[in-house]
């Protein structure tokens, strides 16, 4: 069984500051999600990772593969209270249909 | 535009009263995974269908049917709802085996 250790749990910050979530596994993923899921609705894709090493920007959030395609990070910068939501990682192995959940990161961003 | 339907986005039922939430995508998918959420924990895969294939969750409860008329829709019937069923249902669509799904907005049941 494929597990994803997605770190912290919870994080409360103030508005203005930085923070990474870890996503860490043993085992090696072809590609990797991260989605952003606000209360009451599904969870939105921020990014798709495949290639190991790989780095990938969107506005103020910047993600990152690992060189073995085992780990991944999302760091926020400057986080904003529009940012609050619960953040998954998900990742899929070779020539699976299934998606291996982290157990996601509720972030609350105080104004 | 609208890629993963689910309706209704609210359904309130009675205990053991059967319901059935339904899905429809745009996206002409293969795949349509039907999740269990509970508050603030990861989705739970229910089962799956690749195409009419249909793929059951070894600990998905008999309680729970799913059935795929066409590529376009999917529908779980929750045959005799407990009061640990209440949850946030979500349906996600796939093209192929490791690429990325995509989410609906949720179902949330409420279990009276």
């Amino acid at each position: 069984t494929q597990l994803l250790e997605q770190s912290p749990q919870f994080l409360s910050i103030q508005e203005g500051e930085n923070l990474t979530v870890y996503c860490n596994s043993s085992s090696v993923f072809s590609s990797l999600q991260w989605y952003r899921q606000e209360p009451g609705e599904g969870p939105v894709l921020l990014v798709t990772v495949v290639t190991g090493g790989e780095v990938k920007k969107l506005k103020r959030l910047t993600f990152q593969f690992g060189d073995a395609r085992k780990d991944s990070s999302l760091h926020i910068t400057a986080a904003q209270p529009g940012d609050t939501g619960l953040y998954l990682c998900a990742a899929s192995g070779a020539g699976s249909y299934q998606l291996t959940f982290g157990k996601g990161t509720k972030l609350s961003v105080i104004p | 535009d609208a890629m993963v339907i689910q309706n209704p986005r609210y359904q309130v039922t009675q205990f053991g009263k059967p319901v059935t939430l339904s899905c429809s995508q745009t996206l002409n998918h293969n795949v349509m995974y039907w999740y269990q959420q509970k508050s603030s924990q990861a989705p739970k895969l229910l089962f799956h269908y690749y195409d009419k294939d249909f793929n059951n969750e070894a600990d998905t409860p008999d309680n729970f049917q799913s059935r795929r008329p066409n590529t376009s829709f999917c529908f779980l019937d929750i045959r005799s709802p407990g009061l640990g069923d209440a949850a946030m249902y979500l349906c996600a669509t796939q093209r192929g085996r490791e690429e990325t799904q995509y989410f609906g907005p949720g179902t949330r049941l409420l279990v009276l």
